[in-house]
């Protein structure tokens, strides 16, 4: 039971450059989102989608976008990297019910220079 | 003003002590909270959920005051293991129509040291 899988894991990226993480979780989980955590700041909500066919934003999504191509997948997608999206960027999912257990990705650790 | 703030720490302490961390969340109508535990470089993991009842797990004891918009979590008998970050986490269902959507604090460190 793989979980959640993200990828890559490590990624270096020049100014302007794009690119697409991606995630896929194999629990029939609805609910997906994406996070950044930065030195200090905890994780902060990117975007997040309900539901399969859903996206909202969250507390930072400016410079991102989101596809939740099917229940399993959400991609998180960067158009013109900037210095300031140097980050570590999980990827989670949840069940229905209040009380659902998280279950996030291994990160992806990304560099913008 | 953000929707969840935890003391900044870090929190130093030795083996055996007790410690607290305090969280508090700005959204009166939350629906549920939790514990996460997060080591350096590592995903977060759940650590326990926070009922208003109060709940224990071990040496772990969460508690919520829904009237004070309050959450804690009290270390007891503190391990070397337990040295990691802890974040607080509220969920906003309510906002997303009942989904999900967690929304977690900046985390307290704690550090044991023997």
């Amino acid at each position: 039971n793989a979980g959640v899988t993200q990828t890559p894991k490590f990624q270096v990226l020049k100014t302007g450059q794009s690119m697409t993480l991606q995630c896929a979780q194999d629990m029939n989980h609805n609910s997906m989102y994406w996070y950044r955590q930065d030195p200090g700041m905890g994780l902060r909500l990117i975007y997040y989608s309900a539901s399969e066919g859903t996206t909202d934003k969250g507390e930072v999504p400016n410079g991102y976008n989101v596809s939740r191509l099917n229940k399993r997948e959400f991609s998180l997608r960067l158009e013109s990297a900037a210095p300031s999206q140097t980050s570590v960027y999980f990827c989670a999912s949840t069940d229905r019910g209040l009380s659902t257990e998280a279950f996030f990705g291994q990160g992806t650790r990304l560099t913008v220079v | 003003r953000k929707e969840v703030e935890q003391d900044p720490g870090p929190f130093n302490v030795p083996e055996g002590a007790t410690v607290a961390f305090n969280c508090t969340y700005s959204n009166s109508a939350s629906q549920s909270f939790f514990w996460y535990r997060q080591d350096c470089r590592k995903e977060p993991k759940l650590l326990m959920s926070v009922y208003s009842s109060g709940n224990e797990d071990g040496r772990f004891t969460a508690q919520l005051n829904r009237a004070s918009q309050y959450i804690s979590l009290l270390i007891r008998d503190s391990k070397l293991s337990d040295s990691a970050t802890y974040l607080c986490v509220v969920n906003l269902s309510h906002l997303s129509g009942g989904y999900n959507k967690l929304i977690f604090g900046a985390g307290t460190r704690l550090a044991v040291h023997p």
